[in-house]
């Protein structure tokens, strides 16, 4: 079957960085993609990788190993707006498989 | 860049009634869009996949006689919950097929 474990709660000081790890196990993988959830508000896109191997973007980086089904987001320089909830989401088969979320809790 | 709009944002309905929900694509045409489902602290989950021009697929445990789908247009896609019941109220989100655009949600209420 389908599996995406991310951590459920993650917190860090406003300025540091904090790493949310995502591993999946799926059929017909063909990426996986980081989003950014405010409550109460739909999800946004922040990253996508396909291949292995580090995408940045800005305060945001991700990384992709295929081979062991793994991937985090890397949030830089954090500010008290980046705590949200941060889903990772395997694309499969044309479908995507949605990890329950990691709750970022910024603090001063 | 693609924008996905829905409405409404947010509704209460009486339970027994059944409620409509819209996603337009304002610069784009959409010929596969998905309805996503979630609880509060979940995640969202697939409710179905609905085609332009064709019946909707729906993922396992979802009825369709439920959760009515249309995708009459290249750029509307609909979700109705009908007959609905307290156990319906969820936060209701349709997304483009590419995986970067979303709705803005519906925060639907059964009393």
């Amino acid at each position: 079957g389908q599996n995406i474990d991310q951590p459920t709660e993650m917190t860090a000081t406003e300025g540091a960085i904090v790493q949310i790890n995502c591993t999946y196990q799926t059929s017909g993988f063909n990426g996986l993609f980081w989003y950014q959830q405010h409550a109460g508000e739909a999800p946004t896109f922040l990253s996508y990788n396909v291949l292995d191997g580090l995408e940045e973007k800005g305060r945001f980086s991700s990384f992709l190993s295929r081979s062991k089904g793994y991937s985090y987001l890397l949030l830089k320089e954090l500010q008290m707006k980046d705590s949200a909830s941060y889903l990772c989401a395997a694309l499969s088969w044309g479908k995507f498989q949605f990890g329950a979320g990691t709750q970022v809790v910024v603090t001063p | 860049g693609a924008v996905v709009s829905q409405h409404p944002s947010r509704v209460i309905c009486k339970s027994g009634t059944s409620v409509k929900i819209e996603c337009r694509s304002l610069d784009f045409q959409a010929t596969t869009m998905f309805w996503y489902r979630q609880f509060p602290k979940q995640s969202l989950m697939l409710m179905a996949t609905s085609n332009e021009g064709s019946k909707a697929t729906y993922e396992q445990g979802v009825e369709k006689d439920k959760f009515l789908i249309n995708h009459a247009s290249l750029t509307l896609s609909t979700l109705t919950v009908t007959s609905a019941h307290p156990e319906d109220s969820s936060f209701y989100i349709c997304s483009a097929s590419n995986g970067y655009t979303f709705g803005s949600g519906t925060r639907l209420t059964v009393v």
